[in-house]
């Protein structure tokens, strides 16, 4: 694998379901982030982790919850959602966190909560 | 704060014909500056930056975007299009803080 894998890459919910999303890099990179991509809306960034540490929460309703176990792997944490937070989620990451690093993304998993 | 206005949402085109899309930003500080595609079903590919230097920038495949400090604009061109163009492009903009991005606008060619 290269790049940026995210698992799986459709899962549909109920509101009452728990759920996680993974997300892998295989970049040697050490800043990862999770994306909202909603249909006709900027991306909203949600979260980011540098060296696995959460350095920002975007104000994101508990319902949804980051682990960063290492530098390599990003969980989404899903629980008692709402269907407008059907979306696609889209993880990301860099070499690190400042404004010159590029940020790749992975292709995305797309949620529809029922 | 900054914020990312891309003035088009959708935009039509013929096979071979030319596109523009376009991108303003607002910001207080010195900015950087991408555009990234998105293909069916696919995550965000970066398609070109502008971080210093030149203002016109260009990708692999034919597009160049050309930043204008005066006007805060960052607007993307490709001479001639492809069918194989047919993707989601969203401006993006980062200052020492985040990368916010466009809502996007959608490119369909057709033949």
């Amino acid at each position: 694998e290269t790049g940026v894998t995210q698992t799986p890459r459709h899962l549909v919910m109920g509101m009452t379901n728990k759920k996680s999303l993974k997300c892998e890099q295989h970049l040697g990179h050490n800043a990862m982030y999770w994306y909202k991509q909603s249909a006709k809306k900027p991306l909203e960034l949600m979260f980011v982790y540098n060296f696995k540490e959460q350095t920002e929460n975007n104000s994101v309703p508990s319902r949804f919850s980051p682990e960063c176990p290492n530098s390599s792997h990003l969980f989404l944490h899903l629980h008692t959602l709402q269907p407008e937070d059907s979306a696609l989620y889209l993880c990301a990451s860099s070499q690190g966190p400042d404004r010159e690093y590029e940020q790749y993304f992975g292709p995305g998993t797309r949620l529809t909560v029922t | 704060a900054q914020s990312v206005t891309q003035l088009d949402s959708q935009v039509p085109v013929f096979e071979e014909a030319p596109v523009e899309l376009r991108c303003n930003y607002s910001s207080s500080v010195s900015v950087y500056l991408f555009w990234y595609v998105q293909y069916p079903n696919q995550g965000l590919q970066l398609l070109l930056k502008y971080l210093s230097g030149s203002t016109l920038v260009e990708s692999i495949n034919g597009f160049e975007a050309e930043f204008n400090k005066s006007q805060t604009s960052f607007h993307l061109r490709k001479p001639s299009v492809h069918i194989s163009d047919t993707a989601e492009y969203f401006c993006a903009v980062r200052d020492d803080y985040k990368l916010s991005f466009g809502a996007g606008t959608t490119v369909t060619v057709r033949a």
